[in-house]
Formats: structure tokens, C-alpha cells, sequence
């Protein structure tokens, strides 16, 4: 079936601006997290949605940051006053009942 | 914080054998997770270990030593496509799945 898709692929905005990036996680699966990856770094969790249970936000690194799930499937990250230090890759996963996170392809954000 | 420590670059020749090392200093452990991920493309599932030992998978193999915080990843009979970064991660909560990871290993792979 369909992976972990994600949009867009590639984002460049300038500095002040919001942006929002799209998570589509494989269907049926209940977790979904997101997490950002610098140059150089290791991926770094930002949120996580387990099923209806409140999302786990301690990894935002500001109230800049935000993100949401509708339905319990689609979820978007927003954003808001971008800075140059937000660009990075931003990866969405899902997850079934098992262990595996099921990686999407990121979106690439520069902020100028 | 966690620490994850794995090395950073590591070059090989196709047909050989390279071992990954990956420590790790959390404050919970749940599980070590192996993913390949190629250059612009998403980290794809490699293994996953929670008990010690050795699990093999084709020319993969991963190993634990819950005792030692140690884990390695073994790519055998190397090959071209195998060039790509090794990210290792734990899963530190038992009520959550979360990952820590590390910074990953760039592996170059050498005709």
C-alpha cells in the first residue's frame, strides 16, 4: 500500500513568514510523529499523536511551533515567524500496534 | 538529554564487510532501531533489537549488549547501494515509542 507521503517536497520562504507542511500517514496507522532533521544532526523528535490522546509537544523547541491531526489521520506542522535556524528537513512517521516507524520522505525548508 | 554516539563517516570496498558501533547513555531503554537512509530519501526500517544477541537478516545483521549500551550494525558483501547513512535509535519509554537517534554513520562504499 501507500507509503508516508508528505508536501511539500521542498519549501523556501523567507525569514518572518508561517509556514505549514503536510503529513499524510499510511492509513489504519494510530501513531504519528514528527521530527526534524539538521544538517550534521540526528533526527530530533519534535510531537507525537497517539490515537485520541493528548499530543506529546515536548519536543517543539518553541511556541513557534505547532502542529495538529484532523481525524486522526492527516496532520500539519505550522510554523510561525520563521527563523533562519528552522531550516532543516522535517520528517513525518506513522506507526501501527508494532514498533516500526514508517518514515515519509520530509519536506526541505529554507528559510532566507 | 541522551546520548547516542555512533562514528561519523566510515568508507569500505564493494564486496567487504563493515561494522557500525553505536553507544548509547539513556535514561530508559526499550529497543535499538537500525535505518538506512539514502541521500534526499526517508529513513527506511533496517532492525530492531531489544533483547541481547544477534539478529540477522540477509547480508544485515544487528547485535546488543543491553549491559554495555553497545550495539553494532554488520552490512556483509558490501555493495554500491549500500552507500547511504546508518542511523541507530533507542527507544527510551516503554509507554511511548518515541526514538532517540543519533547523528548517523555516512558509509561510502568503494569499487
Amino acid at each position: 500500500g501507500a507509503g508516508v507521503s508528505q508536501s511539500p517536497s521542498n519549501k523556501v520562504t523567507e525569514k518572518g513568514k508561517d509556514v505549514e507542511l503536510r503529513c499524510d500517514p499510511i492509513s489504519g496507522h494510530t501513531a504519528l510523529y514528527w521530527y526534524r532533521q539538521s544538517l550534521g544532526q540526528g533526527l530530533e523528535f519534535l510531537i507525537y499523536f497517539q490515537g485520541n490522546s493528548a499530543p506529546d509537544k515536548s519536543g517543539l523547541p518553541s511556541d513557534r511551533f505547532s502542529a495538529e491531526r484532523t481525524g486522526g489521520s492527516v496532520s500539519t506542522l505550522t510554523i510561525q515567524r520563521t527563523q533562519q535556524e528552522d531550516s532543516a528537513v522535517y520528517l513525518c512517521a506513522s506507526r501501527s500496534r508494532r514498533e516500526t516507524q514508517y518514515f515519509g520522505p520530509g519536506t526541505r525548508l529554507l528559510v532566507l | 538529554g541522551q546520548n547516542i554516539d555512533q562514528p561519523t563517516e566510515m568508507t569500505a570496498t564493494e564486496g567487504a564487510i563493515v561494522q557500525i558501533n553505536c553507544t548509547y547513555q539513556t535514561s530508559g531503554f526499550n529497543g535499538l532501531f537500525w535505518y538506512q537512509q539514502h541521500a534526499g530519501e526517508a529513513p527506511t526500517f533496517l532492525s530492531y533489537n531489544v533483547l541481547d544477541g544477534l539478529e540477522e537478516k540477509g547480508r544485515f545483521s544487528s547485535f546488543l549488549s543491553r549491559s554495555k549500551g553497545y550495539s553494532y550494525l554488520l552490512l556483509k558483501e558490501l555493495q554500491m547501494k549500500d552507500s547511504a547513512s546508518y542511523l541507530c535509535a533507542v527507544r527510551v519509554r516503554s509507554n511511548d515509542y518515541k526514538l532517540s537517534f543519533g547523528a548517523g554513520t555516512t558509509v561510502t562504499v568503494r569499487a
